[in-house]
């Protein structure tokens, strides 16, 4: 059974900073393109960005809004992804949710893990 | 990238058919056959109902189809149940190798 598990939400004071982590399993890891979508108490779904898989050179692509400030990174070894987020700005408060991207779809979700910037 | 544009709430009565229009660009919806359709329940997570425009993963009734035409995509539920009821995204891949969703459609079962 596909899993994915998110990690490392909370509370953080604007500028600040914080890493989210997800963990896979019941896939291999190795062969997808990860990605990281967020949602926004009441809004809609945001996509952040996305770490290609080793084939494609774990090459990493980012949504204008968090370029510069957000970097995802994966580790193989520990089938895991993550975010980390710098500058943080109370707009980025969110539901940070990893997504497995199969084709150009995302096929599989985790929960989802909360983010809150507030002073 | 700005957000593909879908209208804020569709309703139909138990039965009807309801089509979700899904209005991008020649960037992303009119550039690439890499439309998907997403359902998310209230306090749920988004679940995969259409990728590639028109084709339905394993699992997700018959009832959902999709299409396009130019820059707009749409997701159309024939045979229209209180379970559908849900807000629905669209999502396209980009030229510029990012992915955008859409603004999101309320879907209400009257």
């Amino acid at each position: 059974e596909v899993q994915l598990v998110e990690s490392g939400g909370g509370l953080v004071q604007p500028g600040g900073s914080l890493r989210l982590s997800c963990v896979a399993s019941g896939f291999t890891f190795t062969d997808h393109y990860m990605d990281w979508v967020r949602q926004a108490p009441g809004r809609g779904l945001e996509w952040i960005g996305r770490a290609r898989n080793k084939v494609n050179s774990y090459i990493t692509d980012y949504a204008a809004s968090v370029k510069g400030r957000f970097t995802i990174s994966r580790d193989d070894s520990k089938n895991s992804l993550y975010l980390q987020m710098n500058s943080l700005k109370i707009e980025d408060t969110a539901v940070y949710y990893c997504a497995r991207l199969t084709g150009m779809s995302f096929d599989y979700w985790g929960q989802g893990t909360l983010l809150t910037v507030s002073s | 990238q700005s957000a593909l544009t879908q209208p804020a709430s569709v309703s139909g009565s138990p039965g009807q058919s309801i089509t979700i229009s899904c209005t991008g660009t020649s960037s992303d919806v009119g550039a690439y056959n890499f439309v998907s359709w997403y359902q998310q329940c209230p306090g749920k997570v988004p679940k995969l109902m259409i990728y590639d425009v028109s084709h339905r993963p394993s699992g997700v009734s018959n009832r959902f189809s999709g299409s396009k035409s130019g820059n707009t995509a749409s997701l159309t539920i024939s045979g229209l149940q209180a379970e559908d009821e849900a807000e629905y995204y669209c999502s396209s891949h980009t030229g510029s190798d990012t992915h955008v969703f859409g603004t999101g459609t309320k879907v209400t079962v009257l």
